[in-house]
Parts: C-alpha cells; sequence; structure tokens
C-alpha cells in the first residue's frame, strides 16, 4: 500500500493561467476529498467523491475550479485563470467508506504570481 | 461559530518530557469523531489517533494518547516521552454524524517545538 500521493508537489503560475493537480488515492478506497490550506490555518473542505460521483461542493468551490475522478480512481482538480488568492496548499485525501478515517497525500503546493 | 478550537499557536517542550496539546469542540450531534493529525514542514497530514463519542475509554496509540472529556467538549492529545522528531504542526479535527460527508473540521493548529 503506498498511500495516497500527489503530484506535482510544488507549482508555480502566473495569474490567468490554468492549473490541474493530480491526486491518487489508496487502492480500494471509494472515498477521495480536498481540501484547501492557507498558510497559518487548518485545511478546510473543498469537495469530495464516493467512487466517481462528487457528492458535495463546499462554497469556497467557485466557478473556476472543477474536480472529477473519472472511473473512481485518480482525481483531478482543476483551477482556471488562477488568482493570487488560489495561493494554497491542496491537499487530498481517501478513505475506505465513509466513516473510515482519511489518509491524506502530501499536498500540492500552488504559488501563483 | 468555530467547530474546533485550538488555543495554542506555539508550545515548547523538553526532550523525553510529556506535552499536551488542547482541544476543545461544539457540535450538537450525539454522534462525532474527533481526530488529530501531525503536520511536518514537508507537508503531509499524518493521522495519529481517533476517538468516537461513544468510545468509553481514552483512546491510545503508542507515545500518543487521547484526553477525552466529553462533558467539558475537549479532547487533548498527550504526547509522552517527546522526540526531536515530534517538531511539527498538530491539528484537531472533527466529523459530525449528522453529515453524509463525513468530512473533517480542523482547527487552527499548535505548533509543537522539542528542544533537546
Amino acid at each position: 500500500d503506498t498511500g495516497v500521493s500527489q503530484d506535482p508537489r510544488h507549482k508555480i503560475t502566473k495569474r490567468g493561467q490554468n492549473v490541474t493537480f493530480r491526486c491518487d488515492p489508496i487502492s480500494e478506497h471509494n472515498r477521495l476529498y480536498w481540501y484547501r490550506q492557507t498558510l497559518g490555518q487548518g485545511p478546510e473542505f473543498l469537495t469530495y467523491f464516493q467512487n466517481e460521483a462528487q457528492l458535495e461542493k463546499s462554497r469556497l468551490l467557485s466557478d473556476r475550479f472543477s474536480a472529477e475522478r473519472p472511473k473512481g480512481s485518480f482525481s483531478t482538480l482543476e483551477i482556471q485563470r488562477t488568482e493570487q488568492g488560489d495561493s494554497a496548499m491542496y491537499l487530498c485525501a481517501s478513505s475506505l467508506d465513509g466513516t473510515g478515517t482519511q489518509y491524506f497525500g502530501a499536498g500540492t503546493r500552488l504559488s501563483v504570481l | 461559530a468555530q467547530k474546533i478550537t485550538q488555543t495554542q499557536p506555539g508550545m515548547f517542550v523538553q526532550e523525553k518530557e510529556a506535552v499536551t496539546l488542547d482541544c476543545t469542540y461544539d457540535t450538537s450531534d450525539q454522534s462525532y469523531g474527533l481526530f488529530w493529525y501531525k503536520q511536518p514542514s514537508s507537508g503531509e497530514m499524518i493521522f495519529l489517533i481517533y476517538q468516537g463519542s461513544y468510545d468509553e475509554q481514552n483512546a491510545t496509540e503508542g507515545r500518543y494518547s487521547l484526553n477525552f472529556q466529553k462533558a467539558r467538549k475537549s479532547a487533548n492529545l498527550v504526547i509522552s516521552a517527546s522526540q526531536l522528531g515530534d517538531s511539527a504542526m498538530y491539528f484537531c479535527a472533527m466529523r459530525e454524524g449528522r453529515d453524509s460527508s463525513y468530512k473533517l473540521i480542523f482547527g487552527s493548529g499548535t505548533r509543537l517545538l522539542v528542544r533537546p
């Protein structure tokens, strides 16, 4: 079991560009979560998937954000027309089911210049 | 109102001593879960320990124990015999049973520094 992996670990982009992050959950985990963490704060929920279905999105997830989990395996989080306020750590977590412990990846740190 | 409150932005502890990190929570649910995660400078959130609201005994995992006081709505983390590698951010989190997403709600964290 290799744990949750996220790619890339770091991303520097210019304002207005699109970026995409990938998360590979622990195999057989059917729940996948995305969180955002800004400096000095705890992570905040963005969205989650049960298998391939996206079941809830936070109000933090503006229209510029989209997430997918095709075939219920890996997930991608895309941010279009990035803004400086999008600079944060984006964390992915997976759990076996709803009541299972969430295990996190190392995160993708995004810097928007 | 904040659902998870961690009132200690930073803590120091001498190596080999024990340290308690405070966490209070607010929920009207009868069923909920409380978690502690460790976040080193590398960024990964590492699961440490879990306490269910119906668990009668305090959770323990190696050098970590959770001092669960339900009436006070507190879930403090106790680290015994601190090691230099324990230096990190520590986050308390809650999962509410009535929320079918089972998303975690985090506190703002406590930075722990272990002195040699």
